[in-house]
């Protein structure tokens, strides 16, 4: 069954703006990553958090995890044009490696 | 590029027609999955291969089948597809035990869009 909820559903930003983007789960986790989805493509990955910590940052992302509230964040800061996409939160639970629960996505759509 | 191919792109197919979908992979990773997408909806695991072990999701109709025949390449096979099984499947690896990639990252392929009519 879906692992997680994210919101909100869709976003609308203008370029420069920052977008956040939350994900809830339900389940202990080792594990939480965020991926990106170009309309109609693979999936990419942008990073990962493991469960003992709590922020992490890459480039222009940061990601925050609150396991006593199960609950993730993504931040993408002074956001382009190209960071048009769904963005998806998944989770590794512990004891099932490498297996991946999606939440529901978020759309981001940015304008110039 | 070390990457992750699926062919076809696009596959029409006609209802209860059976249906091969491929992936291959020049990453050497140990572990090649599954993924069912359909329309604004999340990714969903159908089943795995770790090497040659195959693991089945619990709720993966008997309809789905999966082949690995070597490191390289996953087949798909939907042996009876109905209207319901129209979706993107998109194939992921992950994992090299030799180079001790990560098996967390899964690496994914640009996926396959199939119609049922």
């Amino acid at each position: 069954s879906q692992q997680g909820e994210e919101d909100p559903q869709a976003l609308s930003i203008q370029e420069g703006e920052n977008a956040t983007m939350n994900c809830s789960y339900k389940t202990s986790i080792n594990n939480l990553q965020w991926y990106r989805q170009n309309s109609g493509r693979g999936l990419v990955h942008l990073i990962l958090i493991r469960s003992n910590e709590r922020e992490k940052h890459s480039g222009r992302l940061r990601v925050t995890l609150d396991t006593s509230k199960k609950s993730s964040s993504l931040l993408i800061t002074a956001s382009r044009a190209a960071d048009t996409a769904s963005y998806f939160c998944a989770t590794v639970r512990d004891g099932t490696a490498s297996k991946l629960t999606f939440g529901t996505g978020t759309r981001l759509q940015v304008t110039l | 590029d070390a990457m992750v191919i699926q062919n076809p792109r696009y596959q029409v197919t006609q209802f209860g027609k059976p249906v091969t979908l491929s992936c291959s992979q020049t990453l050497n990773h140990n572990v090649m999955y599954w993924y069912q997408q359909k329309s604004s909806q999340a990714p969903k695991l159908l089943f795995h291969y770790y090497d040659k072990d195959f693991n089945n999701e619990a709720d993966t109709p008997d309809n789905f089948q999966s082949r690995r025949p070597n490191t390289s390449f996953c087949f798909l096979d939907i042996r009876s597809p109905g209207l319901g099984d129209a979706a993107m499947y998109l194939c992921a690896t992950s994992g090299n035990r030799k180079t001790r990639s990560s098996y967390n990252e899964q690496f994914f392929g640009p996926g396959t869009r199939l119609t049922v009519l």
